[in-house]
């Protein structure tokens, strides 16, 4: 049973684009949303999280927005580089608890 | 530096071997999971702990085993009878649950496991 529904799979970004990734959830319950990326043969690392009471937060050249009353959540890459290819996981948690994760999305950002 | 190592980095077994993995943190975090990662399957839990000498099963616990015998360590044992045990092994671990930052999980750099 997939909690968090996350899209596209893959994703091919020209160099300087913005790279968008999609996730859905359905426990209203959830109140902290993580985005992950993991680079080929390594661990993920948190890049940028969220809690419910803004809808938007930025570091840098990410971006999580966040729409509540839909359940949804996003990604945004800005000026996307090379160096950002990699897996995002979107996750959601309830308070605490442990996180449930997305199915993961390949970026490749084309030079 | 302060982090988690998981070992080791690739292994190897023939169908009907048990294998250990290992896991050690020395961030003295409380909890400590299991992920199994499987292409577009994202990351699935198959056990976690929260404290030492007690684990409770995830998602995926069947063919799993684990021991929670120190703080710092948590050993997955992938056992024959887990049918299709060939995936990317990750080990986490995270402050206490309930604590401000719980939510936010640090991964070792994984195990690879390839059934032969």
């Amino acid at each position: 049973q997939q909690q968090v529904k996350q899209s596209p799979q893959s994703l091919i970004v020209q160099k300087g684009g913005i790279s968008i990734i999609n996730c859905a959830y359905e426990n209203t319950a959830f109140d902290y949303f993580p985005w992950y990326q993991q680079f080929p043969g390594k661990g993920p690392a948190l890049l940028i999280a969220i809690r419910p009471d803004v809808s938007e937060k930025k570091e840098g050249r990410f971006t999580i927005s966040f729409n509540k009353s839909a359940k949804q959540f996003s990604l945004h890459i800005m000026d996307s580089q090379p160096g950002d290819s990699a897996t995002y996981f979107c996750a959601a948690s309830p308070g605490g608890n442990k996180l449930v994760f997305g199915a993961g999305t390949i970026l490749r950002v084309k030079s | 530096d302060g982090g988690i190592t998981q070992s080791p980095k690739y292994l190897f077994r023939k169908e009907g071997q048990n294998v250990t993995l290992s896991c050690e943190q020395n961030l003295n975090h409380d909890a400590m999971y299991w992920y199994r990662q499987d292409p577009g399957q994202g990351l699935r839990l198959i056990y976690y702990s929260q404290i030492v000498n007690d684990f409770q099963k995830g998602d995926i616990a069947e063919g799993y085993s684990v021991s929670r015998e120190k703080k710092e360590s948590f050993p997955l044992t992938v056992t024959s009878a887990q049918k299709n045990p060939t995936a990317f092994y990750l080990c986490a671990s995270s402050i206490l649950w309930g604590s401000s930052g719980a939510n936010v999980l640090t991964f070792g750099a994984g195990s690879r496991l390839t059934v032969l």
